[in-house]
């Protein structure tokens, strides 16, 4: 079946310095999504990336998708500490039910 | 717009009850609505997708008949978790797809934590 692996799976940084998180998938997908946790609370919907090659940004995050629509990343720019959390990558095979594989999540911690 | 509660969101059980969750889409409609499963510091784990009016998909590993999961309505999906045991505990979270949306994203619900003692 469709795998998605994220990494790092632990992610520490000052605060100010910048972080990048990687997903790749095992098969090409339909599209991918990005969602953020907060600690104790729920996935919150980020962005989704359709096209082959898209780069979508929203202030200090940037996130691509790759040529093959296989991998993606998300970037964030000069972290601050209200982006604790983790942040799942989250793939969609096509399937029209919109069934999404998560990534393992990279947890960021930063330190002020 | 787009949110999902959940009920309970916290609950002890004596191992052997069954415990129902519910999760609802307060101000759309989701014809598609996904039960997730998660571990401490680990991430979401699909168990099933409901469908509205229809049986539910369970993902390979899920026994369908301890895990029953009914949509009857466009807002509503309930799981039961039957006969708990300790290993059932864990933090289960819902996530509702609009309906007739073009985007496919799903919206989460605040997650129910189950303790099986």
């Amino acid at each position: 079946g469709q795998q998605v692996m994220q990494i790092p799976q632990y992610q520490h940084v000052q605060e100010g310095e910048d972080f990048t998180t990687y997903c790749n998938s095992s098969t090409t997908l339909s599209n991918i999504q990005w969602y953020k946790q907060r600690p104790g609370g729920h996935p919150v919907f980020l962005i989704q990336l359709v096209k082959s090659g898209e780069v979508k940004k929203q202030k200090r995050l940037t996130f691509q998708f790759g040529e093959a629509k296989k991998n993606s990343s998300l970037h964030i720019t000069a972290t601050q500490t209200t982006d604790v959390g983790t942040y799942f990558c989250a793939g969609h095979g096509g399937t029209s039910y919109g069934k999404l594989t998560f990534g393992q999540g990279t947890i960021l911690t930063v330190h002020p | 717009g787009a949110v999902v509660s959940q009920h309970p969101s916290r609950v002890i059980c004596k191992s052997g009850t069954s415990v129902k969750i519910e999760c609802r889409s307060l101000d759309f409609q989701a014809t598609t609505m996904f039960w997730y499963r998660q571990f401490p510091k680990q991430s979401l784990m699909l168990m099933a997708t409901s469908n509205e009016g229809s049986k539910a998909t369970y993902e390979q590993g899920v026994e369908k008949d301890k895990f029953l999961i009914n949509h009857a309505s466009l807002t509503l999906s309930t799981l039961t978790v039957t006969s708990a045991h300790p290993e059932d505990s864990s933090f289960y979270i819902c996530s509702a797809r609009p309906s007739g949306r073009t985007y496919n994203e799903q919206f989460f619900g605040p997650g129910t934590r189950l303790t099986v003692l």
